[in-house]
């Protein structure tokens, strides 16, 4: 079955910057990815999702880029705001696998004003 | 609307009782999911009902018993629960796709074996 890594487990950044959170995947037959952002005690919210027929995909300061040879999807957050401090998951799956999504270990993101 | 309604939000119970957790949404969705989740991991998948059936059971313990009595509607039936079995009990549901599925999670019920 899949198997989706995920890192760093922790980030922290100063307000403004840029943040990066990297997976990386084993099955090649994967086809889509999606990111969740989870603030504490709520639940996990779609943020941005990217499919295996494109490269990389916007939404305001949210970008998610896709590489497949190396079976590695990333997630770029620029000008961080405190509001973006939150944990992240990555996930990925494919048709075939029913409805499965198979989750990264999530990393926690902490934006220093 | 990418409304998924869980109740309740919050249910203490013994390890002797019976209760539900229910799940509605009223997207046309016809996938819909029960996760688990405990503190700093992530969602666990429980079990996925596809058109009403039960298409992947995650070999989940009998003391959880899903239902899914219409295209809108999910329960969880709990009983003889463990206090390790307190956790986030996440409802999600998705449209059907060509490939990958989108799926939105419920706000969640907090369930606390005692």
């Amino acid at each position: 079955g899949e198997n989706v890594e995920q890192h760093p487990s922790t980030l922290s950044v100063q307000e403004g910057d840029s943040a990066v959170i990297k997976c990386t995947y084993s099955d090649s037959a994967s086809n889509y990815f999606p990111w969740y952002k989870q603030e504490l005690g709520k639940r996990p919210q779609l943020i941005i999702d990217i499919r295996s027929n494109v490269g990389e995909k916007k939404d305001q300061r949210i970008a998610v880029t896709l590489n497949k040879t190396a079976k590695h999807f990333s997630l770029h957050i620029t000008e961080t705001q405190p509001e973006d401090s939150a944990v992240y998951f990555c996930a990925g799956t494919r048709k075939a696998a029913g409805n499965k999504l198979t989750f990264g270990g999530g990393t926690r993101v902490l934006v220093k004003p | 609307d990418t409304e998924v309604t869980q109740t309740p939000k919050h249910l203490v119970m013994g390890m002797t009782n019976k209760k539900s957790l229910k799940c509605e949404q009223h997207m046309g969705h016809r996938a819909m999911y029960w996760y688990k989740q405990k503190a700093k991991k992530p969602p666990e998948l429980m079990f996925v009902y596809s058109y009403e059936k039960l298409s992947i059971n995650e070999s989940v313990p009998s003391r959880f018993s899903p239902e899914c009595p219409n295209s809108s509607l999910l329960n969880l039936h709990l009983h003889a629960l463990q206090p390790e079995d307190s956790a986030l009990y996440l409802c999600a549901s998705s449209p059907p796709t060509v490939s990958g599925n989108t799926i939105y999670f419920g706000e969640g019920s907090w369930l606390t074996v005692v």
